[in-house]
């Protein structure tokens, strides 16, 4: 099946530093992915769509200047926390699908935690 | 905008017993999906329902696509340890939705499963 990679699993940052986070689809291209941000035992929200060669789409209320996206390839999405504060520590997960009739696949997240 | 309301919020139960949650929506969808979560992990495709009263089966899990499709629900049998986790719901609009349509995906609020051994 369908298998997403994402890289870090976990990172702790000082608060005003900047985090990458890379998500890759091993198995498929993928010209859009998803990232998610989920706070402890609540549902996944969605975050931003990221389209291959083009601008992000962020959702109402997300900083697309402090949530940075990049999806440089066909298999390479990455999400930028720029100047992270504690508030932006959390779980962050990305998903792609492999197209139409492709369920949605995610990747195993990553845990942020900003000091 | 849409939502989708999935109950049980949690769940305890004994080792072998059998599991059943659902999700319910005012709007309909046209696309359902069911996924585990384990904890500090992504969540994993369980099963995809794209039609209407359409019944799936994976192992012991069987999802149904309810025939308004306003509902969904999944059961697992005979649970084990290894079911402990949060199950999430998601619909979509779309039938056989896929793709960059996925950014319209909503999910439940999850069922958190604890099984005693």
């Amino acid at each position: 099946g369908a298998v997403v990679s994402q890289h870090p699993s976990w990172v702790i940052c000082k608060s005003g530093t900047s985090v990458k986070i890379e998500c890759r689809s091993l198995d498929f291209q993928a010209t859009t992915m998803f990232w998610y941000r989920q706070f402890p035992k609540q549902s996944l929200m969605l975050m931003a769509t990221s389209n291959e060669g083009s601008k992000a789409t962020y959702e109402q209320g997300v900083e697309k200047d402090k949530f940075l996206i990049n999806h440089a390839s066909l298999t390479l999405s990455t999400l930028t926390v720029t100047s992270a504060h504690p508030e932006d520590s959390s779980f962050y997960i990305c998903s792609g699908s492999g197209g139409a009739n492709s369920p949605l696949h995610f990747g195993n997240g990553t845990r942020l935690t900003v000091t | 905008g849409q939502q989708l309301n999935q109950s049980p919020q949690s769940m305890f139960i004994q080792e072998g017993e059998d599991v059943s949650m659902n999700c319910t929506s005012s709007s309909i969808f046209n696309t359902w999906l069911w996924y585990k979560q384990d904890p500090g992990e992504g969540p994993v495709l369980l099963i995809a329902l794209y039609k209407a009263g359409e019944l799936t089966s994976n192992g012991r899990l069987t999802a149904q696509f309810g025939i308004t499709r306003k509902d969904s629900f999944l059961n697992i049998s005979a649970s084990i340890p290894s079911d402990v986790g949060i199950y999430f719901c998601a619909g979509h609009p779309r039938p056989n939705a896929g793709g960059t349509s996925y950014g319209k995906l909503t999910f439940g609020q999850g069922t958190i499963l604890t099984v005693h051994p």
